[in-house]
């Protein structure tokens, strides 16, 4: 079973709204949890870091959230633009670091002006 | 600064033929990982490396091996190819192993198709 699952699975949003992205873990104990985004064709480029004490952190207009009682997290794109189409992953660390991360499938957006 | 770099983009291989993925980077990391993409799947890791010398298995690593010589780069070989190691192959470096600080750094990836 997937340790981390991402939804929705695809999205398309009109450009200048605003979209919210899900992750939910069940990896335990937890260390840090990152949001990458992925353009088509490129590798993935890291969005956020956040460790169990944190719960928000921003990058420019993309905002995430962590609960760690719960074992969610967010990612938030304000005001869109086309740019922002590609896949957003979402990866959780345990007690062993990059060496056994957990990585979700992706939520793949696409924006439309 | 070009961060990692991976060499070639694209590759064509027949079933048996065996070839060398290149990794390098810039940045002066200890650590090294190659992972492989699959459509509907997460990131999987083949085999990862701590410093130069050395290399470790990661979750998927039965039909490659992998060789750390010098710090700066990391090679991925397929001895012997198979049609299911069809994949996107990325690399990616770290300074911190545990990510709490700073964030892996990928490369843009390997796209390797086994006729």
């Amino acid at each position: 079973k997937n340790q981390v699952e991402q939804s929705p699975q695809s999205l398309i949003i009109l450009e200048g709204k605003n979209c919210t992205l899900q992750c939910n873990y069940t990896v335990s104990p937890f260390s840090n949890l990152r949001w990458y985004k992925q353009d088509t064709g490129r590798g993935p480029v890291s969005l956020t870091i956040m460790t169990f004490s944190e719960n928000t952190k921003s990058n420019g207009r993309y905002t995430a959230t962590l609960d760690a009682d719960t074992k969610q997290s967010s990612l938030h794109i304000t005001a869109s633009q086309l740019s922002d189409s590609a896949s957003y992953i979402c990866v959780v660390s345990g007690p062993y670091g990059n060496n056994r991360l957990a990585f979700g499938k992706g939520n793949q957006v696409v924006v439309i002006p | 600064n070009a961060g990692v770099t991976q060499t070639p983009k694209f590759r064509v291989l027949k079933t048996g033929q065996s070839m060398t993925l290149l990794c390098a980077q810039d940045m002066n990391h200890e650590y090294m990982y190659w992972y492989r993409q699959d459509p509907g799947m997460g990131l999987r890791l083949i085999h990862y490396s701590v410093g130069e010398g050395t290399t470790a298995k990661g979750e998927v690593p039965d039909g490659y091996n992998v060789s750390r010589l010098k710090k700066q780069n990391f090679l991925l070989g397929l001895e012997s190819a198979a049609p299911s190691q069809t994949s996107v192959y990325f690399c990616a470096s770290s300074y911190d192993p545990t990510g709490r600080r700073n964030p892996q750094h990928f490369g843009d990836g390997t796209r390797l198709s086994i006729l």
